[in-house]
């Protein structure tokens, strides 16, 4: 998969709009970028993926940037139930497997 | 919404004993993957299934392990004889497509844990 960096933690205000950043420079015309989290020891959750445009969809909003080379996440009402770690993942064409890194562990705030 | 299940959610074993780990996946998908997370370290990808076959397997995938498809429904992980480093979480996941293409769907794991 393409290399994906992301800061390892962040904090939010619960209510306010959680900002996950992710760096995928090496990421090739055709590859999507996807983003999973995973709340304490349950099973990775997809949440949404995007090619070149913005997407939305219930969960979030994913923006990437023109040249591609970064995305952000951007869950828009926090809520406790949003503390989780985030991955954000490129696979590469032809793998039939998802690289997991160690994601950004984002932490809601009362 | 449909969804990936998993058991047992929890098993407890003695190294050298088999264990089998049980999935069922989305009824649609074509696609199946096992992976692992030892506690406290990130998700690692052992193995994908499609069309009856392994289409690719992880260093960690060694003939200790193997996987069926036995009846269009379940797909199960055996581990022949468990270490104590078999000890992780395992999720199944599926899929519609291929990784780049589709998103995976994981189900909520089983806790293997090797005495």
């Amino acid at each position: 998969d393409a290399k994906t960096t992301q800061p390892t933690s962040m904090d939010c205000a619960e209510g306010r709009a959680a900002n996950l950043p992710c760096n995928h420079s090496t990421i090739s015309g055709n590859e999507y970028v996807y983003w999973y989290r995973q709340i304490h020891s349950q099973g990775p959750q997809y949440i949404i993926h995007g090619l070149k445009n913005n997407e939305t969809n219930e969960m979030a909003s994913l923006i990437i940037t023109e040249d591609r080379k970064s995305s952000t996440l951007i869950l828009p009402h926090a809520t406790l139930r949003d503390t989780a770690v985030y991955y954000c993942i490129v696979p590469n064409f032809g793998n039939e497997k998802l690289t997991f890194g160690t994601g950004t562990r984002l932490t809601i705030i009362p | 919404e449909p969804e990936v299940t998993q058991t047992p959610s929890h098993q407890v074993t003695q190294m050298g004993q088999e264990v089998i780990l049980r999935c069922v996946p989305i009824s649609n998908h074509l696609y199946f993957y096992w992976y692992r997370q030892i506690l406290g370290q990130k998700v690692e990808f052992l193995v994908s299934f499609y069309n009856n076959e392994i289409s690719e397997k992880s260093e960690i995938f060694d003939d200790q392990f193997s996987v069926e498809r036995p009846d269009g429904s379940n797909f199960t992980l055996k581990i022949r004889s468990t270490k104590l480093e078999d000890s992780a979480m395992y999720f199944c996941a599926s899929s519609v497509r291929t990784v780049e293409n589709s998103p995976l769907h994981f189900g909520n794991g089983t806790r293997l844990t090797v005495t």
